[in-house]
């Protein structure tokens, strides 16, 4: 089907574990977003691309890497987990124009022990 | 950063009745979008409201937005229970095209 996937919805790791989120969407939206939401912070923005190749950090890039080789894929790295990164992350898509509404994809549920 | 805050936090209401949240921002904005988002659900986006609008409609969505006030508000009118989810509204900035989103209101709309 259409539309933006995360994989995978629900995942436990230890302390220290590198871990990958994958996100996918199938419309060729220009702008792809991450964002983390945990009770009381709302939704906050971890990273975001332009384009393809083009990535920029944003309120919240600490302790997580990204990557945008191909247009529909948006993978975010957590490269040491850590508990405070237990969270629940969403990546969102954007179409050209800017300042456009976003498409959200279902969530992936980190948890990290 | 830019971040608009929702009020009240929770809402709990009868069915058939009219549910308002508001949010207010802290900086200029270029336009102010609210979603809902379902429990264990990615979010939804509602609508979008540019600055140089005041009131916006969507089926039973009404919403205002007062920038001298730098608020805006969301009406659900005739409220049902699929109504029940967290709503979140969302602010960009004329140089930026990133959202800033806010805590949430959680609506509960009891049968």
């Amino acid at each position: 089907d259409a539309g933006i996937t995360q994989s995978p919805r629900y995942k436990i790791t230890e302390t220290g574990r590198q871990v990958t989120l994958m996100c996918h969407q199938t419309w060729s939206h220009s702008y792809m977003f991450w964002y983390r939401q945990d009770l009381g912070h709302g939704l906050r923005l971890i990273y975001y691309s332009a384009a393809a190749d083009i990535t920029d950090k944003g309120e919240v890039p600490d302790g997580y890497v990204v990557s945008r080789s191909k247009t529909e894929n948006f993978p975010l790295t957590l490269e040491s987990a850590t508990r405070s990164q237990t969270s629940v992350y969403f990546c969102a898509s954007s179409p050209g124009t800017p300042h456009g509404e976003l498409f959200f994809g279902e969530g992936s549920r980190l948890t990290v022990l | 950063s830019q971040q608009g805050e929702e009020d009240p936090q929770a809402l709990s209401i009868q069915e058939g009745e009219n549910a308002t949240m508001n949010c207010s921002y802290k900086t200029s904005i270029n336009n102010l979008q609210w979603y809902r988002q379902n429990s264990g659900r990615g979010l939804v986006h509602l609508i979008l409201i540019r600055s140089n609008e005041r009131e916006k409609h969507s089926g039973r969505l009404r919403v205002t937005l007062d920038t001298s006030k730098k608020s805006s508000s969301l009406l659900i009118t005739a409220s049902r229970a699929a109504d029940t989810a967290s709503y979140f509204c969302a602010t960009n900035t004329f140089n930026d095209y990133k959202l800033s989103f806010g805590a949430g209101t959680t609506v509960t709309v009891r049968a």
